[in-house]
């Protein structure tokens, strides 16, 4: 049984392009988050996404990111127009219920830098 | 606010000592608290979950211990091995949910083992 699944793990970008990052979660989970991190810094959640839903998306900027996690395929992560900020390692992680009783698993993470 | 601090930052010690990394939150309520290992690259790793009324919790040479009424959580490595070299992240987690608020984590504590 696979684990948590995101690809690519490391994409280059310029200025201005838009990033696309995938996650697939382990099967019968249906649980999806997106957290980034900084160098040196802890993960900072993004998004929270069950089937088809935006569960929170408060850790999101309102501006140039969404997700998403449809009835069938992976959850994508979109960054519009990026910038230099943006560069980081962006995790995803599934659960098969609430992550308050439900044990997270990681995925290897995307690194993305923006040139 | 609820945070999760960690100390210490980073440490070094060589291969077969024992070490103890501490952590120290504000979370409340509580739900659990998990202790993450995040080698250089990879994505976080689960070591142990402990629920408010767990003292103490074993995996392999990993000891987790909780202390529900001072707010502090430790984890001790026993006889240390190379591959114990990575980030150790502590997460509190909400009684309430998975969202922005329900998983806040610590910043990790590098733990470099040198032969």
């Amino acid at each position: 049984n696979a684990g948590v699944m995101q690809n690519p793990r490391h994409l280059v970008r310029r200025r201005g392009q838009e990033a696309r990052l995938r996650c697939s979660p382990m099967k019968g989970h249906s649980h999806v988050y997106w957290y980034r991190q900084l160098p040196e810094e802890g993960l900072k959640f993004m998004v929270y996404l069950q089937k088809e839903n935006i569960i929170d998306e408060s850790g999101m900027p309102k501006e140039r990111f969404s997700a998403e996690f449809p009835k069938e395929g992976p959850s994508i992560l979109r960054i519009q127009q990026v910038v230099r900020g943006d560069s980081a390692a962006y995790f995803c992680a599934s659960s098969d219920r609430d992550a308050d009783t439900g044990e997270l698993f990681f995925g290897e993470g995307s690194r993305l830098t923006v040139l | 606010k609820n945070q999760v601090e960690q100390s210490p930052q980073s440490l070094i010690i060589l291969e077969g000592k024992n070490c103890t990394l501490q952590c120290n939150y504000t979370v409340s309520p509580f739900s659990n608290l998990r202790w993450y290992k995040q080698d250089t690259g990879r994505g976080p790793v689960s070591l142990t979950i402990m629920t408010f009324s767990e003292n103490t919790k074993s995996n392999g040479r990993y000891t987790a211990t909780l202390d529900a009424d001072t707010k502090q959580s430790s984890l001790h490595i026993t006889a240390s091995q190379l591959s114990d070299s990575a980030s150790y992240i502590c997460v509190v987690i909400l009684y309430s949910g998975g969202g922005a608020d329900g998983l806040t984590f610590g910043k990790g504590t590098h733990l470099i083992i040198q032969p």
